[in-house]
């Protein structure tokens, strides 16, 4: 079935520093990639998404590539803030014997003042 | 918009308990699913509707209940609590009818269940 790989699980970086996330995917029918952010306390909120028609996407500080034939997908986060640190998750969907999204195990952003 | 409502927020139960948790949303949207997060091992998939009287198995369905009578309803139901059980739990919501648009997350509710 789908699996997606995320690494790393946790992350540590300077204030300003930028931090990247990557993401892997098996089901090569997967076509929108979105990443989440969940804060403390609260459900996973979308940040960012990319769907499978461009290679990269950008807002602000934070963009998305995606190499569809490798499979995997990045998330990039530039010139960290404190307010940078949560969890991070990326997904896949997979629409094959059902409408269902498979999200990555998480990773835990640490932005160091 | 409330977005996305869960209640209650926390909830302790003893082994072979039951009980209710709460989803509601007034987005209007088709697709609701539930989650539970455990450290380590991000969101899965428990079930999932597409609209009102339609309802199916997500990952881990084993152990819950689910109904949508209502567009804005979606209550996920434990019938005999167990340990295992004990999760972070996340309702969900998105106006597509399938994967493949945002998914818009309530709060959440905590479960402990010794």
């Amino acid at each position: 079935g789908e699996n997606v790989e995320q690494h790393p699980s946790t992350l540590s970086v300077q204030e300003g520093d930028s931090a990247v996330i990557k993401c892997t995917y098996s089901d090569s029918a997967s076509n929108y990639f979105p990443w989440y952010k969940q804060e403390l306390g609260k459900g996973p909120q979308l940040i960012i998404d990319i769907r499978s028609n461009v290679g990269e996407k950008k807002d602000q500080r934070i963009a998305v590539t995606l190499n569809k034939t490798a499979k995997h997908f990045s998330l990039h986060i530039t010139e960290t803030q404190p307010e940078d640190s949560a969890v991070y998750f990326c997904a896949a969907p997979r629409d094959t014997g059902g409408f269902k999204t498979i999200f990555g195990a998480g990773t835990r952003l640490f932005v160091k003042a | 918009n409330a977005g996305v409502t869960q209640t209650p927020k926390f909830q302790v139960l003893k082994t072979g308990q039951s009980m209710t948790l709460q989803c509601a949303q007034d987005m209007n949207h088709e697709y609701m699913s539930w989650y539970r997060q455990d450290p380590g091992m991000g969101l899965r998939l428990i079930h999932y509707s597409v609209g009102a009287g339609i309802t199916d198995q997500g990952e881990v369905p084993n152990g819950y209940n689910v109904s949508r009578s209502t567009t804005e309803d979606f209550p996920l139901r434990l019938l005999s609590a167990a340990p295992s059980q004990t999760s972070v739990y996340f309702c969900a919501s998105s106006y597509a009818l399938d994967s493949q648009e945002t998914q818009y997350f309530g709060p959440g509710t905590r479960l402990l269940v010794l």
